[in-house]
């Protein structure tokens, strides 16, 4: 196992575009977590999947973003309409639990410029 | 809502010293958890450390060890003997369901 996976890796659009983010977490991780990241500041949190089921979501998360994991297994994050403050590294995390408090295993990141 | 607070956005060390990062977390939860993650360069958050909220006993990993006090609501970090690879942002995070990160320390290991 290679461990979290991103794709793509960088992504560059244009200011109102929709765009699609992947994650594929370690193979029998059943949490994953999507954050937000900008320069020099922590992650952000968006949202989290136990399984297929999304469990919590940020009030960040606006109605133009969507995430889901429909087999309980890789995620996606849409952005739709983006704008210029949607800029950042996007990150994805999963851990093995069914409780909160396990270490997370983060992915490379998807980082995003909108212009 | 939590809050983490790392109150030294940048640190240096000198090679083979050592070197304590401060982290203050505000929460009205009772059972929760804290880590350490490092982040270096251009590369991926990986977990230095972790500390379950209900053990006194603070947790040790190899050169790095924490100060866990649950009262004062503190969570500091200490690197032994630093080493060049050490250089990276250091976040806190805390965790009672969804995870609460600091803005980071930067830490540079000076040889």
């Amino acid at each position: 196992d290679t461990g979290v996976s991103q794709d793509p890796r960088h992504k560059i659009t244009k200011r109102g575009q929709n765009v699609t983010f992947r994650c594929d977490p370690i193979s029998e991780h059943n949490r994953l977590y999507w954050y937000r990241q900008t320069l020099g500041q922590g992650p952000e949190f968006l949202t989290y999947f136990q399984n297929e089921a999304q469990l919590e979501k940020s009030r960040l998360l606006s109605d133009r973003f969507s995430a889901e994991r429909p087999k309980g297994s890789f995620s996606t994050l849409e952005i739709q309409r983006t704008e210029q403050g949607d800029s950042a590294m996007y990150l994805c995390a999963s851990s093995l639990s069914t409780r909160t408090g396990e270490s997370q295993y983060f992915g490379p990141g998807t980082r995003l410029l909108v212009l | 809502a939590q809050t983490v607070t790392q109150s030294q956005p940048e640190m240096s060390v000198q090679e083979a010293e050592t070197v304590t990062l401060s982290c203050t977390y505000d929460t009205s939860e009772n059972n929760y958890y804290l880590f350490w993650y490092k982040q270096p360069p251009s590369r991926q958050m990986i977990l230095v450390i972790r500390q379950e909220a209900y053990k006194q006993q603070n947790a040790t990993e190899n050169r790095f060890s924490v100060n866990f006090q649950k009262a004062a609501k503190s969570f500091s970090l200490k690197i032994s003997d630093s080493q060049l690879g050490d250089t990276a942002m250091y976040f806190c995070a805390f965790e009672a369901g969804k995870s609460t990160f600091g803005d980071g320390t930067t830490l540079t290991v000076k040889p």
